[in-house]
């Protein structure tokens, strides 16, 4: 079963925007990692925040996590059409095994 | 370095038949573990080998295999094929080490399963 959900499902956004997306876990983790997917395609991976750490940047990407609320979220900045893709967050969980849990996905579509 | 790769990029198999995916991980990743992506359940984790042994699995029936070479390539078979076993088919390479080191896991493109 999924580990998280993600919201919104769906976001459409002019280009130029910031697109904010957030997801939501169930149980304590060792890392949170974000990846696109181009439709139909393999996963992009996009960046890994430890659970010490609260905030994570990257390009044009910015990461916030709160392991109190469990939630973490992903800023995208001045979007670009070339940004459109579906979103998904994967949670490495505290104990047990390396594999990871993802959640549903946020399908983003970037309006030139 | 080159990425992950997978064979073939895309199956037509009929139900009853049995499937064998390969994956190639990044040159001195010793991790590899294997996704389903379906639109009905989304991503969802198969099992995972590290240094030719399987050290982790997840909740899906007997007919789904995997094997690691001592080369690190590993693959996945599916026997008795089921319409619900259409699918994208997701490995991923990670360096693997021990359960506490945070590793990225990066992913191939996928081998596109239909099953008819």
């Amino acid at each position: 079963s999924q580990q998280g959900e993600e919201d919104p499902q769906a976001l459409s956004i002019q280009e130029g925007e910031n697109a904010t997306m957030n997801c939501s876990y169930k149980t304590s983790i060792n890392n949170l990692q974000w990846y696109r997917q181009n439709s139909g395609r393999g996963l992009v991976h996009l960046i890994l925040i430890r659970s010490n750490e609260r905030e994570k940047h990257s390009g044009r990407l910015r990461v916030t996590l709160d392991t109190s609320k469990k939630s973490c979220s992903l800023l995208i900045t001045a979007s670009r059409a070339a940004d459109t893709a579906s979103y998904f967050c994967a949670t490495r969980r505290e104990t047990g095994a390396n594999n990871l849990f993802f959640g549903t996905g946020t399908r983003l579509t970037v309006i030139p | 370095k080159a990425g992950v790769t997978q064979t073939p990029r895309y199956l037509i198999k009929t139900r009853g038949q049995q499937v064998t995916l390969s994956c190639s991980p990044i040159s001195g990743h010793r991790s590899v573990s294997w996704y389903q992506q379906t639109p009905g359940q989304g991503l969802q984790f198969l099992f995972e080998y590290f240094s030719e042994t399987q050290r982790n699995k997840g909740n899906f029936p007997g007919r789904f295999s995997g094997r690691q070479f001592s080369n690190s390539r590993s693959e996945m078979n599916v026997s008795t094929l089921e319409l619900g076993d259409s699918a994208l088919y997701l490995c991923a390479s990670s360096l693997g080490g021990g359960l506490a080191v945070n590793n990225e896991q990066f992913f191939g493109p996928g081998t596109r399963l239909t099953v008819l």
